[in-house]
């Protein structure tokens, strides 16, 4: 079974500021995925990343969000000006069934 | 757009006793359901995956159900323990292994 790990586990952030989620699996993968849970409220479908590329985004995924696999293992989710909203636990998976434990990120 | 409800949203059961979690979803165009369980603040794990062409999955004390035409699937744990205290996430998987969850029943189980 894959192994997906997530870094970092938490990121206290101010609003405006950009940050960097980071999800490492542990062999080769086609499909990813970001979801996100505010607390709460369901985990919610944020984008999918097939072949290096945006796959489906949400209505969620707006213009802040990015995501990239920049060296072929890592890949990330960039959030470049975060809002109190954003404020959530934020969980990577490859395909249907293999979660990392998640980032749980708080802005202030 | 698959929406995925969850009943009930809380239960809470002495030890020992038998447990039934409901899901339902509206489209029953699905590649797979899943039931997770997910402790407070914590991260989601897998506990059933039932293919679309199959009708039911066991593991352990868990059992789950799926009746794909009617958009339902039953997750039921025997012999409840403190341990299983916890919220169970119900979701249904598309063709493009996107997953789209329920609210999640949140059960607690009394010693």
């Amino acid at each position: 079974e894959p192994e997906v790990t997530q870094t970092p586990s938490h990121q206290v952030t101010q609003m405006g500021q950009e940050v960097i989620l980071r999800c490492v699996p542990i062999s080769n993968h086609l499909y990813f995925y970001w979801y996100r849970q505010i607390l709460g409220q369901k985990v919610e479908f944020l984008v999918s990343f097939y072949n290096n590329e945006i796959s489906e985004k949400s209505e969620i995924f707006d213009d802040q969000f990015s995501v990239e696999r920049p060296d072929g293992s890592n890949f990330t989710l960039k959030i470049r000006s975060t809002k109190l909203e954003d404020s959530a636990m934020y969980f990577c998976a490859i395909r249907d069934q293999y979660f990392g434990p998640g980032t749980r990120l708080l802005v202030l | 757009k698959q929406e995925v409800t969850q009943i009930p949203a809380a239960l809470s059961v002495p030890e020992g006793e038998n447990l039934v979690l409901n899901c339902s979803f509206t489209d029953s165009a699905i590649y797979n359901l899943q039931w997770f369980r997910q402790d407070p603040g914590k991260g989601l794990t897998s506990l059933l995956l039932i293919q679309s062409s199959q009708r039911e999955q066991t593991s352990g004390r868990l059992n789950a159900s799926l009746d794909k035409s009617s958009g339902r699937s039953t997750l039921y744990i025997a012999a409840s323990q403190p341990g299983d205290s916890a919220t169970y996430l119900c979701a249904v998987c598309s063709n493009d292994y996107k997953l789209s969850f329920g609210a999640g029943t949140t059960v607690t189980v009394r010693a």
